[in-house]
């Protein structure tokens, strides 16, 4: 069982549409993080969230850590074919050091 | 810039044949991570180094060894690669982390290939 579920597992979708991409557990988690990863490169950390209910804004990136810390979401508003990756949610859950990831979301966005 | 540095990119391996992976960075991180990932999976986390404490993922083969020689170097030795230890190999550093929160910085990765 993935500590760390993640939906859709794959997305395609046109340059301009919006999308949301999920994170979700059945535990709690001090913070969350995401990272984005492009073809052949290492993951790229993206954000980290920390409290309930706090959204963080990365340009048309919208991140949200839910109230319970026990989900995140995030959604990108127009999106671009620059915007295209493995997007990753990871968190450390309880008090431990290291790293649990999610499933990962392909996002493709055409052109 | 500080940084994650991973040499070789790319690397091409005989069937049994000790391949050395190698990383290196700029940011002073106590922490250093090795990971397997393939394709379009997450990456597995094979084992990391807290300052020279080592610590191994029970899952991860006898087949992989690191060493640390010091802050800025950490190296992944595979003994004997078989066909399925073929993937990308991520190196990843964080700064002594509170319990609950281990942002991590990654290097650009080295893809190994196995013929």
């Amino acid at each position: 069982t993935q500590l760390l579920e993640q939906s859709p597992q794959f997305l395609s979708i046109q340059e301009g549409e919006n999308l949301t991409v999920y994170c979700n557990s059945s535990s709690v988690f001090s913070s969350l993080q995401w990272y984005r990863q492009e073809p052949g490169e290492g993951p790229v950390l993206l954000v980290t969230v920390v409290t309930g209910g706090e959204v963080k804004k990365l340009k048309r990136l919208t991140f949200q850590f839910g109230d319970a810390r026990k989900d995140s979401s995030l959604h990108i508003t127009a999106a671009q074919p620059g915007d295209t990756g493995l997007y990753l949610c990871a968190g450390a859950p309880g008090s431990a050091r290291q790293l649990t990831f999610g499933s990962g979301t392909q996002l493709t966005v055409l052109p | 810039d500080a940084m994650v540095i991973q040499n070789p990119r790319y690397q091409v391996t005989q069937f049994g044949k000790p391949v050395t992976l190698s990383c290196s960075q700029t940011l002073n991180h106590n922490v250093m991570y090795w990971y397997q990932q393939k394709s379009s999976q997450a990456p597995k986390l094979l084992f990391h180094y807290y300052d020279k404490d080592f610590n191994n993922e029970a899952d991860t083969p006898d087949n992989f060894q690191s060493r640390r020689p010091n802050t800025s170097f950490c190296f992944l030795d595979i003994r004997s690669p078989g066909l399925g230890d073929a993937a990308m190999y991520l190196c990843a550093t964080s700064p002594k982390v509170s319990r609950g929160r281990s942002e991590q910085y990654f290097g650009p990765g080295t893809r190994l290939t196995v013929t």
